[in-house]
């Protein structure tokens, strides 16, 4: 079936620092990307949808210039957390789509980020 | 834009019970409706979907009933088991390719022997 790595499941970074998070798609090719942010015991909030080769498209209140999304190829999409604030600690999830009619969608293994 | 509303947001059922969640929406071109179960800090996993065109889907222990008329759908789990303890997300998404996913608020399901 088809899977997503995500990378890396857990990050620890301080205050002030960008971390990178990627999302393959490793056998099929994932022209939609979704990436989510989840907070604890809360549910999966849209970030941006972004589909191969354009610019993602951002949810209202998310800053673009914080939350960088590349989807340069149809299987990598990376989001860059840029000068991380404690308050971005979060769990940042994945999911991509093949942009076909089936509805398919497949999560990455998600990445836990805590900013110190 | 839809939203996705969800109830119970926590659900104590004693093995072997049955355990009903439930979701409503609020575009009416909403036509597809999965249901997701995710274990602590681990990623989402589809127990069962239902598109517009049917009423209802089984799957082993687990069925899905939708109401197009009143924009609601819900998850039916019997036999419950210890291993089903989790938190429940509905989603709902409307036709085109690669549609964002709207989910819902989440239940967490406790199975106590």
């Amino acid at each position: 079936g088809a899977v997503v790595s995500q990378h890396p499941s857990r990050v620890i970074c301080k205050s002030g620092t960008s971390v990178k998070i990627e999302c393959r798609s490793l056998d099929f090719q994932a022209t939609t990307m979704f990436w989510y942010r989840q907070f604890p015991k809360q549910s999966l909030m849209l970030m941006a949808t972004s589909n191969e080769g354009s610019k993602a498209t951002y949810e209202q209140g998310v800053e673009k210039d914080k939350f960088l999304i590349n989807h340069a190829s149809l299987t990598l999409s990376t989001l860059t957390v840029t000068s991380a604030h404690p308050e971005d600690s979060s769990f940042y999830i994945c999911s991509a789509s093949q942009g076909t009619r089936d509805y398919g969608y497949t999560f990455g293994s998600g990445t836990r980020l805590t900013v110190v | 834009g839809e939203n996705v509303e969800q109830h119970p947001s926590t659900l104590s059922v004693q093995e072997g019970d049955s355990a009903v969640i439930k979701c409503t929406y609020s575009d009416s071109a909403s036509n597809y409706f999965p249901w997701y179960k995710q274990e602590l800090g681990k990623r989402p996993q589809l127990i069962i979907d239902i598109r517009s065109n049917v009423g209802e889907k089984k799957d082993q222990r687990i069925a899905v009933t939708l109401n197009k008329t009143a924009k609601h759908f819900s998850l039916h789990i019997t036999e419950t088991q210890p291993e089903d303890s989790a938190v429940y997300f509905c989603a709902a998404t409307t036709t085109g390719t690669a549609s964002k996913l709207t989910f819902g608020t989440g239940t967490r399901l406790q199975v106590t022997l």
